[in-house]
């Protein structure tokens, strides 16, 4: 079982808003969880990655991971107009690399000027 | 500069037309692997190959080959395109083929219409 939920969105914030975007999963054999975005007409981008539970911070991005729940969050701080763009969760297994790699359906995120 | 291309990055075409979209990246990487992205559904791999002459099927196969007889390069075909291959495709390429996934990289993509 391999399902990945995500809420579609749009989801439209004001810049300089702290914005959450999340996604839920079924599998407890996941291990590696990544982020990444994309602009419209690109390709997805790799933001970050995590393995197993906890937060990890890169700049204004925050990824964090509760195994327990089944649940997976990203976090941008101080949000740009630049950051909008449709954010995409991923997961795969432990060793299970890029052939396991299941994705959510992304989020649809705004930032207002 | 580290890249994955793609070409063409739009094609229509007729069903029953064989096509083939390139794939090559520039990083001296093991993995790679095909994606469609279709509103709705997300992204769904297609194809990989863990090294030259390994290719495996991913998720979504039916319709499609591939070959890797050079690291660099990982075409797909599409031996009779029909109207529900019209999809989005990335290409992507990763350092190894397992484990952390901090050098995976994506194409730019190829926008296919099949009439």
């Amino acid at each position: 079982q391999k399902e990945v939920e995500q809420d579609p969105g749009p989801l439209s914030v004001p810049e300089g808003a702290i914005v959450s975007l999340n996604c839920t999963y079924s599998n407890s054999a996941f291990q590696y969880f990544m982020w990444y975005r994309q602009y419209s007409r690109k390709g997805p981008e790799l933001l970050m990655y995590t393995y197993s539970s906890g937060n990890k911070e890169d700049g204004r991005f925050t990824a964090q991971v509760d195994k327990s729940s089944k649940y997976i969050s990203l976090f941008i701080r101080d949000s740009q107009p630049s950051d909008s763009a449709t954010y995409l969760c991923a997961m795969t297994f432990e060793g299970g690399g890029a052939d396991g790699l299941t994705f959510g359906k992304g989020t649809h995120l705004i930032i207002q000027p | 500069e580290a890249q994955v291309t793609q070409n063409p990055r739009y094609l229509i075409t007729v069903t029953g037309k064989k096509l083939t979209v390139t794939c090559s990246q520039n990083m001296n990487h093991e993995y790679m692997s095909w994606y469609r992205q279709d509103p709705g559904l997300g992204l769904r791999q297609i194809y990989y190959s863990m090294n030259v002459e390994v290719t495996d099927k991913g998720d979504v196969p039916e319709g499609y080959k591939v070959s890797r007889k050079e690291k660099r390069n990982f075409p797909l075909i599409l031996e009779s395109p029909s109207p529900n291959q019209t999809s989005l495709y990335f290409c992507a390429s990763n350092r190894l083929a397992g484990g952390p996934l901090d050098t995976q990289y994506f194409g730019p993509g190829t926008r296919l219409t099949v009439l």
